[in-house]
């Protein structure tokens, strides 16, 4: 069973600034990373699959980077609809488990 | 539009059975694999199990296999999700989402509340 560790757990940052998110396979996943986002009260949303590649009507300023079993997801000029929770997930192999998220929050 | 409604929110007692549903609308409902996830009150999401609505195939992660069953009618474009016997840590929002090779959960549904209390 792969295990995803996402790192840090909060990341306090300020509008307009940028955050790097870190997703840590615990063996190699084929870039089969995706992240999301969720918000209070709502369903998560696809933001990033393939590890790099942004859904549909996801914004340019959040980018996806990673292989093997290092990701990252980086959120340039953080606007005030960012701040949320955002988890990773693997569907390179069953299960197909979540990281335990990191939240973004205002600084 | 392409979307997975779900059932409204229950409550119920410990030892009581429960069914809720995912209802696809928008596109053809065999086409991807329908995925069950849980998320317990202020925690993260956890991977329940998932099933082909063409064959019904399922799986359900160690952890749960035990104590939920996972189901579709394809007829009527319907997921179900469904406990025998609930406990008081079921208590969770469970979320349906519409998984597809090589892209993730792409739609999920807007989840159902399930409170196990006496």
């Amino acid at each position: 069973e792969i295990v995803l560790t996402q790192s840090p757990a909060t990341l306090s940052v300020s509008p307009g600034e940028r955050a790097t998110l870190s997703c840590r396979a615990s063996e190699g996943i084929n870039n089969n990373l995706a992240w999301y986002q969720q918000k209070p009260g709502q369903a998560p949303r696809l933001l990033v699959y393939g590890a790099s590649t942004r859904a549909t009507g996801i914004p340019a300023r959040f980018s996806g980077r990673g292989s093997g079993t290092e990701f990252t997801l980086t959120i340039s000029n953080l606007q005030s609809e960012d701040f949320a929770i955002y988890y990773c997930q693997q569907y390179n192999s069953w299960a197909e488990a979540f990281g335990q998220g990191t939240k973004v929050e205002i600084k | 539009e392409v979307q997975l409604v779900q059932s409204g929110a229950a409550v119920k007692k410990p030892g009581e059975s429960l069914k809720i549903s995912c209802k696809g609308s928008g596109y053809s409902f065999t086409s991807h694999w329908i995925a069950w996830v849980r998320q317990m009150p202020g925690k993260g999401l956890e991977w329940v199990g998932i099933i082909d609505p063409v064959d019904s195939d399922s799986r359900v992660i160690p952890s749960f296999q035990s104590h939920v069953s996972i189901s579709v009618d394809k007829s009527i474009s319907t997921a179900f999700l469904q406990w025998r016997s609930l406990e008081a840590s079921d208590t969770a929002i469970y979320f349906c989402a519409r998984r597809e090779v090589h892209y993730g959960l792409v739609v999920w549904g807007q989840g159902t509340m399930v409170t196990v209390s006496s």
